[in-house]
């Protein structure tokens, strides 16, 4: 089955810098990569996906990088603010009925003032 | 309607009691999932229905039975749990089962005494 590791655990940066997350998986069949950001006591919801036909996506400050050689892909955070002080998760999938998203790790992001 | 509605949001039960966690959706979603999580932890996936029917148990003890009554209800029955089943239930629906945005509820915070 996939196996996805996310890298740091914990990031702190002060506000105003750039936060980068990193993710990487096992199953060469994955070609769907959401990331999900849940806030304390909140349920995640859904911030950015990739989609395997593309290598970078970008939404406002948020952007997310894809790298199927090496299996990995990345959450970048610019200009970050408080309000992005969350736990941040990645997950991977194969397309297709049957195939469930596997999460990684997570990711605690503090944006110090 | 863009949401996924879960009640009751915190439950307290003794190891002796039954209980019900409750999910509606009404985005005409045809899979819905129920995770386990803990805190500072990945969702943990415990069972999918597509259309309506079990697709995945995750090898969930019998104490969860889960039951899908219509396509936009989702029930999780709750029998003779233990301390260590404690953790925030999360309701998911997405449009079909696969590789598809996954819209979470705000989750059933669960004590068991």
């Amino acid at each position: 089955g996939e196996n996805v590791e996310q890298h740091p655990s914990t990031l702190s940066v002060q506000e105003g810098d750039s936060a980068v997350i990193k993710c990487t998986y096992s199953d060469s069949a994955s070609n769907y990569f959401p990331w999900y950001k849940q806030e304390l006591g909140k349920r995640p919801q859904l911030i950015i996906d990739i989609r395997s036909n593309v290598g970078e996506k970008k939404d406002q400050r948020i952007a997310v990088t894809l790298n199927k050689t090496a299996k990995h892909f990345s959450l970048h955070i610019t200009e970050t603010q408080p309000e992005d002080s969350a736990v941040y998760f990645c997950a991977a999938t194969a397309t297709g009925g049957g195939n469930k998203l596997t999460f990684g790790t997570g990711t605690q992001l503090k944006v110090e003032l | 309607d863009t949401e996924v509605t879960q009640t009751p949001k915190h439950l307290v039960m003794g190891m002796t009691n039954k209980k019900s966690l409750k999910c509606e959706q009404h985005m005409g979603h045809r899979a819905m999932y129920w995770y386990k999580q803990k805190a500072k932890k990945p969702p943990e996936l415990m069972f999918v229905y597509s259309y309506e029917k079990l697709s995945i148990n995750e090898s969930v003890p019998s104490r969860f039975s889960p039951e899908c009554p219509n396509s936009s209800l989702l029930n999780l029955h709750l029998h003779a749990l233990q301390p260590e089943d404690s953790a925030l239930y999360l309701c998911a629906s997405s449009p079909q089962f696969g590789a598809n945005v996954l819209t979470f509820g705000a989750g059933s915070r669960l004590t068991v005494l």
